[in-house]
């Protein structure tokens, strides 16, 4: 069974600084992963995915994702903060032959301060 | 291009009161599914379908029910509210075919629902 461990559930940087949200993913399979952003109030946006190819994958917003099979992990990174960056962000995994049913993980509220 | 549509985006109900929340797409995925949003829980599945006329239980389906009669439509019925119900409650849904590039959801803003 897939599962999607996020650690920590709030993360707190200051404006221009380095986001990482870190993931780490259990599948018995190859995983297709997935980054999802919820600012308030609204639903979930793409951020980006991983399927096959080029394990370092970008995203809107300047947002991008390395997938490191041998870690288990597709770590969320921008390397400079901006305040609208404040949102939550969800961790998901699915694998081929699953109904394309994404397991999601619990969530990384990231603050950015001023 | 409407994408997902849920309505109603707000609802207050007494407890034990029946309502219907729906989910409308235009995009002819096969693939929609109801989540549940709990703050510190994340997203929780309550049902899901992969086709008209075929629907399945997920995570959370106690106290809910789903039928699919057409691709575009999959609402969600709370049969008698209880207060446990008050969450965030989002439609996604998805290619069940294709390439790996059509993996992934396309979500619905949400319908925010408390029982009283």
């Amino acid at each position: 069974a897939q599962s999607v461990t996020q650690l920590g559930s709030h993360v707190s940087v200051s404006e221009g600084a380095l986001v990482l949200l870190r993931c780490n993913y259990s599948s018995s399979v190859p995983p297709y992963l997935f980054w999802y952003v919820q600012y308030p109030n609204q639903g979930l946006q793409l951020l980006l995915k991983y399927t096959t190819g080029a394990t370092l994958v970008k995203g809107i917003n300047g947002f991008e994702a390395e997938f490191k099979k041998s870690e288990t992990s597709f770590h969320l990174t921008k390397p400079s903060a901006h305040m609208s960056d404040a949102a939550e962000y969800f961790c998901a995994v699915t694998e081929e032959g699953s109904a394309r049913q994404l397991t999601f993980g619990s969530g990384t509220q990231l603050t950015v301060l001023p | 291009n409407a994408g997902v549509t849920q309505t109603p985006k707000f609802q207050v109900l007494k407890t034990g009161q029946s309502m219907t929340l729906q989910c409308a797409q235009d995009m002819n995925h096969e693939y929609m599914s109801w989540y549940r949003q709990d703050p510190g829980m994340g997203l929780r599945l309550i049902h899901y379908s992969v086709g008209a006329g075929i629907t399945d239980q997920g995570e959370v389906p106690n106290g809910y029910n789903v039928s699919r009669s057409t691709t575009e439509d999959f609402p969600l019925r709370l049969l008698s509210a209880a207060p446990s119900q008050t969450s965030v409650y989002f439609c996604a849904s998805s290619y069940l075919w294709g390439s790996v590039t059509t993996y992934g959801y396309t979500f619905g803003s949400g319908t925010r629902l408390t029982v009283v």
